[in-house]
């Protein structure tokens, strides 16, 4: 039980471009879901929290304008790189919240050239 | 804030050594500490889960300690593999377990045949 997907697992696209990324909840049911970036040999950081039928918090640095989330249902969160730039280039992973315990995507690696 | 900082940050052992990772975070009030695994790559393979109100969690060789007060938890491998060559995370959640993860930097290890 309480596996996340992400789609798709890598993207490339080109600067200025848009790519959406999706999060999904399986088998079970999520009011809030996280959003975190890695860059290359970083740690992962928090972008933003997800909330079900609610504006998505965001992480100071974050802006809300380039990373649109929206949760539309209580098993599918989205991120939109909106005109995304080379140095938007990351590993995206999702995580889903089930009884206080976070799940996690397998990733998206994004590379925009 | 809340901070994690983990030492070392890379460690390179001969196979069968027992070893320990460390964490460390800077605000005792948490809700969990949880350590992962990543692999080049990949996404987070989640190994142990500790409550605050918990001091240790075991599961197979793996053994994860934590001194909340101190801020404090540690990772102990026994009889280690070259298959655990990896990168161990840990990460803290906060704010009475609605937050999302702060994460360590992560210790890299390799086991060596």
């Amino acid at each position: 039980g309480a596996v996340v997907s992400q789609h798709p697992s890598w993207v490339i696209c080109k600067s200025g471009t848009s790519v959406k990324i999706e999060c999904r909840s399986l088998d079970f049911q999520a009011t809030t879901m996280f959003w975190y970036r890695q860059f290359p040999k970083q740690s992962l950081m928090l972008m933003a929290t997800s909330n079900e039928g609610s504006k998505a918090t965001y992480e100071q640095g974050v802006e809300k304008d380039k990373f649109l989330i929206n949760h539309a249902s209580l098993t599918l969160s989205t991120l939109t790189v909106t005109s995304a730039h080379p140095e938007d280039s990351s590993f995206y992973i999702c995580s889903a919240d089930a009884s206080y315990e976070q799940y996690f995507g397998p990733g998206t690696r994004l590379t925009v050239t | 804030k809340q901070e994690v900082t983990q030492i070392p940050a890379a460690l390179s052992v001969p196979e069968g050594e027992n070893l320990v990772l460390n964490c460390s975070f800077t605000d005792s009030a948490i809700y969990n500490l949880q350590w992962f695994r990543q692999d080049p790559g990949k996404g987070l393979t989640s190994l142990l889960l500790i409550q605050s109100s918990q001091r240790e969690q075991t599961s197979g060789r793996l053994n994860a300690s934590l001194d909340k007060s101190s801020g404090r938890s540690t990772l102990y491998i026994a009889a280690s593999q070259p298959g655990d060559s990896a990168t161990y995370l840990c990460a803290v959640r906060s704010g009475g377990g609605a937050d999302g993860l702060t994460f360590g930097k992560g210790t890299h290890l390799i086991i060596q045949p």
